[in-house]
């Protein structure tokens, strides 16, 4: 079974600053996604970003990147230059290619963002 | 514009009542996923489809129906066999599964 571990329950981060939110995962599948998604409180759910198991390069998506590093079966989301509209719970979360699957959220970090 | 409609967007239940969930997209998206989110804790998937008429358990699929009648529409009755449902409810629908997925904007789900 796979499974998402982010150790992080919540981060601070002064505005325009970078922040970086932790994941790591575990899995026996080859072929597989990683995703980050972002919950605002108002409680809808935002992709983000998107890292396939096979991507040589780490993905971004204007100021969010992902810091994919499969040895060590992490994929860290790295936001450059924070708003203050960052201030939300993120999800890291992991699928497997094809086949029956059950994808798979982690517990969340909130993260608020300082003037 | 294309996207996931849940309603209602606030549900109460009384006890030993079935209460029904709606979501409909029109994304033209083949699969479609329900899941839980209770306080401070992530996701987790109740039922999932991929296809029209077919239809899979997730981890909490207890006390828990749904159907996939329609490409467009994943409903979900919680029975009263589930003893404990207040939760945030999320519908999420992809292209297809390892895919991104697109939710809906939660029903919240309360005990009178």
């Amino acid at each position: 079974a796979q499974k998402i571990t982010q150790t992080q329950p919540g981060m601070f981060v002064q505005e325009k600053e970078a922040v970086t939110l932790d994941c790591t995962y575990d899995t026996s599948d080859q072929s597989y996604g990683l995703f980050w998604y972002k919950q605002p409180s108002s409680g809808e759910m935002i992709f983000l970003i998107y890292q396939g198991s096979y991507d040589e390069q780490n993905a971004t998506e204007g100021r969010y990147s992902l810091n994919f590093q499969k040895a060590r079966k992490s994929a860290n989301l790295v936001i450059s230059a924070s708003q203050l509209g960052d201030s939300a719970m993120y999800f890291c979360a992991m699928d497997i290619s094809g086949g029956s699957y059950i994808p798979t959220f982690g517990r969340g970090t909130s993260l608020i963002v300082h003037p | 514009d294309g996207g996931i409609t849940q309603s209602p967007k606030y549900l109460f239940r009384k006890e030993g009542q079935n209460v029904t969930l709606s979501c409909e997209q029109n994304l033209n998206h083949d699969a479609m996923y329900w899941y839980r989110q209770d306080p401070g804790q992530g996701l987790r998937l109740i039922y999932y489809s991929q296809i029209v008429n077919d239809f899979q358990k997730g981890d909490i699929a207890e006390g828990y129906s749904v159907s996939r009648e329609k490409k467009e529409s994943f409903p979900l009755t919680v029975t009263s066999a589930q003893k404990n449902p207040t939760a945030f409810y999320l519908c999420a629908s992809s292209i297809a599964n390892n895919q991104p997925q697109h939710f809906g904007d939660g029903t919240r789900l309360s005990i009178l």
